[in-house]
């Protein structure tokens, strides 16, 4: 069974950093995974996609603060310098032979 | 600027129907696949469906299948969702989202609209 599983919430300083994971159900190491934010009251937005390898792809006009990793099951989102407007949910998802799977969400809030 | 649009969400009663469209625009959709995603007040994302860039593959989560038809219309730059027998666990914004080319029908969502509420109730 493809399962993501994300912690519900996280929360950091100001201009500090956060280090998000998404763990990938058993078997599954080599799958790779996108992460999207959703702001309050707006729709998601794609941030990157993260390989097994731990490359990525950011989505247009992503900042710099904004990076994935992974390691085993795990993928990661770091985002440094947190900002006002970084604090939001934040979505992986990944996909699998005829279905997408999406995790339960990080909130995540700037102290 | 690359954007979808959805339209057609509305209140409907139990048993009802609707239609819902994405308008994309700014690029050439013809050449990617396509998804609906759903979100429950206060819930997170639920994948509901995806269809090739021809649109020959149809693919359902199973809390839809038999209820729900994809389909999109490449020379008006449309894709559509009918959703019948609506129940009150439908209820939720529906986001169409773009995957990102050359990667098939399964990969990242790297387009999302703003979505379109469907409320189902009597």
């Amino acid at each position: 069974q493809l399962v993501l599983t994300q912690s519900p919430s996280a929360s950091a300083s100001l201009g500090a950093s956060v280090k998000l994971t998404c763990t990938l159900s058993s078997g599954r190491s080599s799958y790779a995974i996108a992460w999207h934010q959703q702001q309050p009251e707006k729709g998601p937005r794609y941030l990157m996609k993260v390989n097994s390898d731990g490359s990525h792809n950011k989505g247009d006009g992503i900042p710099d603060r904004f990076s994935g990793s992974s390691s085993g099951s795990e993928r990661y989102l770091t985002i440094s310098s947190l900002q006002s407007e970084d604090e939001a949910d934040y979505y992986c998802q990944t996909w699998g032979t005829g279905l997408v799977v999406f995790g339960g969400g990080t909130k995540v809030t700037v102290l | 600027e690359v954007q979808l649009l959805e339209s057609g969400g509305g209140l409907v009663q139990p048993g009802g129907s609707l239609r819902l469209s994405c308008a994309a625009s700014a690029f050439t959709f013809s050449n990617y696949a396509m998804s609906w995603v759903r979100q429950a007040p206060g819930k997170g994302l639920d994948w509901v469906s995806s269809i090739t860039i021809g649109g020959g593959g149809t693919y359902y989560a199973d809390s839809v299948k038999g209820r729900f038809t994809i389909s999109r219309d490449n020379s008006k730059n449309t894709l559509y969702l009918q959703i019948n027998s609506l129940r009150a666990d439908d209820t939720a914004v529906y986001y169409c989202t773009r995957t990102i080319g050359g990667s098939g029908v399964y990969s990242a969502f790297d387009i999302w609209g703003p979505g379109t509420m469907v409320t189902v109730s009597s």
